[in-house]
């Protein structure tokens, strides 16, 4: 079974250019997050989406950043325009519903996407 | 979500048992322990997590002390390939569960 996969994996664009990166959930799975590490701070959330609604996007840093997730599948979340204090690394991660077993407490993340603004 | 103390570094030798520490002396009822660990250039992985009994799965135990003020993630035989960063994680197991709470984490390096 494939895992989260993210895309680029690296991405190097100018101050106020356009990136938008892209993640696959495992597939199946109704929830889908992002999360950033930017340069020497801790692993931050961004937002939560469960299938195509934004369940909690209190994380999202300001309106330069956009997420969407068109019928539930994958995800992509766009920086316009980009600056400087974006660089970082953005992990995408996904989890099963939850039901009425509860949470199982695993998130499973992907590589991430390393976003270099110059 | 309470907050977390972890020390900053420590070391393991190969083979070995690895005893990884942390406080969370504001920790509610509700509120759940996790571990992930974060492998160089890697995404976060999942390790364990635990509400108040030690639990243990293929990777690691969890014990978690009986006021539940403090835990200790066991890896119990090293290898190269556990040097990472852990982190030990609160939190509620509410409906916004997912906004997991990173933070600085223990590097652990396991040495030959």
């Amino acid at each position: 079974e494939a895992g989260v996969t993210q895309f680029p994996s690296h991405s190097v664009i100018e101050k106020g250019q356009t990136v938008t990166l892209r993640c696959d959930p495992i597939s199946g799975h109704d929830n889908l997050y992002w999360y950033r590490r930017v340069m020497g701070k801790e692993i931050k959330f961004l937002l939560h989406f469960v299938k195509e609604s934004k369940q909690d996007e209190s994380g999202m840093p300001n309106n330069r950043f956009l997420a969407e997730r068109t019928g539930g599948t994958y995800s992509t979340l766009k920086v316009q325009p980009a600056e400087l204090e974006d660089s970082g690394v953005y992990f995408c991660a996904s989890s099963q519903d939850w039901g009425d077993r509860g949470f199982s407490g695993e998130l499973f993340f992907g590589e991430g996407s390393r976003l270099t603004v110059l | 979500d309470a907050k977390t103390t972890q020390p900053t570094s420590m070391d393991c030798a190969e083979g070995r048992a690895a005893n990884l520490p942390c406080n969370h002396s504001t920790i509610s009822g509700n509120e759940y322990v996790y571990w992930y660990r974060q492998i160089h250039s890697q995404g976060p992985q999942y390790i364990i997590h635990g509400l108040k009994n030690n639990e243990t799965n293929e990777m690691a135990s969890l014990i978690i002390t009986e006021d539940r003020k403090s835990s200790t993630l066991i890896l119990p035989h090293a290898t190269l390939r556990d040097t990472a960063v852990y982190y030990c994680i609160v939190r509620a197991n509410t409906d916004s569960w997912g906004k997991l709470q990173f933070g600085a984490g223990t590097q652990v390096v396991v040495t030959p």
